[in-house]
């Protein structure tokens, strides 16, 4: 099974701020990877599919990149709407995983 | 407007069994490969099972954490989304969403989530 890293566990940040969250394959799964937003008492939204397609709707501050094992999430300009938790998920091959979250904190 | 309401969730004893619920609008279920993830309190997301489309012959798919225990079905007639849950452990206690992966391949849409709560 495929199993999916994501570093740091929590970064604090300020509005205005780039950031960027890391997330690492155990194997490689191409470009079959999707960026999650989730909020507390909340569904997870969609916001980067393919590893570097912005969902329609999605602000175009977040951006993603990588391939293979390594990708980015990065927000280029923090808004106060973005802090939350974001989570990796590969849906390269079953079983689907999920790495363990990186919690965004207003610094 | 795409939406997903789940139903079913509550508390229950170690040992025994829960049938959830997701009933789907707004898109064409028939067609979409559905899927159930779940996040105990406090604690990431967790894939748990998927069904794909009649013509896909229905096929299913499930984490090895709950193999054997849990079965994902659909009603398309219904326009709905099943998991049924069985010998349940303490450690599956956790909101249950259902969510779908159509446009994208990725979960584009989710439901609000139902909770389940294993304990004597």
């Amino acid at each position: 099974d495929i199993q999916m890293t994501q570093s740091p566990s929590t970064l604090s940040a300020s509005v205005g701020d780039r950031v960027t969250f890391t997330c690492r394959a155990s194997q490689t799964i191409t470009t079959w990877l999707a960026w999650y937003q989730q909020k507390p008492g909340k569904a997870p939204k969609l916001l980067i599919y393919k590893a570097s397609l912005l969902v329609s709707g999605v602000p175009s501050r977040f951006s993603g990149t990588g391939s293979g094992t390594e990708f980015t999430l990065t927000i280029s300009s923090l808004q106060p709407d973005d802090f939350a938790t974001y989570y990796c998920q590969h849906y390269d091959t079953y079983p689907f995983s999920f790495g363990q979250g990186t919690k965004l904190e207003i610094k | 407007e795409e939406q997903l309401v789940e139903s079913g969730g509550g508390l229950v004893q170690p040992g025994g069994s829960l049938k959830l619920s997701c009933v789907v609008s707004g898109f064409a279920f028939s067609v979409s490969a559905m899927h159930w993830v779940r996040q105990a309190s406090g604690k990431g997301l967790e894939w748990v099972g998927r069904v794909r489309s009649k013509a896909n012959n229905y096929a299913t798919a499930y984490a090895a954490s709950v193999k054997g225990r849990f079965i994902v079905s659909r009603d398309d007639s219904k326009n709905t989304l099943y998991l049924q849950i069985n010998s349940l452990k303490t450690e599956d206690t956790a909101v249950y969403f259902c969510t779908s992966s159509g446009r994208y391949a990725a979960f584009d849409v989710w439901g609000q989530g139902t909770m389940v709560t294993v304990s004597s």
